[in-house]
């Protein structure tokens, strides 16, 4: 089965700074990825995904991510944190003929003014 | 507007009590999907169902059960809820088609037993 590793549960990052959430999968074959974000008290909402079209996939809220096959990762950013981007951010992949996804332990964002 | 809904957002239930979390979706989705959410272990599947009285174990569906009578609508079920069941739980719904569809998910419901 397929499984993410997201490295480092909790991020601080100064508002107008880069936003670096790091995602590496388990698989050797490309899967489809996906970043999830969860504001307090609210479910989960997508961010982006990739289902193997272009490698450098952009979301919503100025996050974007890069698939990178050598490194098995997808690493999300975002140039400059804004306070709203304060929130729990997940990483998650599936198999291409799965419908079922396996999350990663979660990234907490903090951003100081 | 796209809605998962689930039932409550809170509940408090003793030890042994049955306990039903409901999920009601209205955007006609074959997938539904119930996680357990954990500080530091992220959404662990539960069970999940991709049709009318259809129903798969996920990697956690020990002490849980579901019950998918119509399409919209997903219970979970504690038959004897354990102070170990305490956690956000949390309804999700997608499209047939795999992975490569967004799923959508409910505001959670936050259960304490006690």
């Amino acid at each position: 089965a397929q499984s993410v590793t997201q490295l480092g549960s909790h991020v601080s990052v100064s508002e107008g700074a880069l936003v670096l959430l790091r995602c590496n999968y388990s698989s050797s074959v490309p899967p489809y990825l996906f970043w999830y974000v969860q504001y307090p008290n609210q479910g989960l909402q997508l961010l982006l995904k990739y289902t193997s079209a272009a490698t450098l996939v952009k979301g919503i809220n100025g996050f974007e991510a890069e698939f990178k096959k050598s490194e098995t990762s997808f690493h999300l950013t975002k140039p400059s944190a804004h306070m709203s981007d304060a929130a729990e951010y997940f990483c998650a992949v599936s198999d291409i003929d799965d419908y079922k996804l396996s999350f990663g332990a979660g990234t907490t964002v903090t951003v100081r003014a | 507007d796209v809605k998962v809904t689930q039932s409550s957002r809170y509940l408090v239930k003793r030890t042994g009590e049955k306990v039903f979390l409901e999920c009601v979706q209205d955007m006609d989705h074959e997938n539904m999907f119930w996680y357990r959410q954990d500080p530091g272990l992220g959404l662990r599947l539960i069970y999940f169902s991709y049709d009318v009285k259809m129903k798969e174990k996920g990697d956690i569906p020990e002490g849980y059960s579901v019950s998918r009578e119509k399409k919209e609508r997903f219970s979970l079920i504690l038959e004897s809820a354990s102070t170990n069941q305490t956690s956000m739980y949390l309804c999700a719904s997608s499209l047939r088609g795999g992975a490569r569809t967004e799923a959508f998910f409910g505001q959670g419901t936050r259960l304490t037993v006690v």
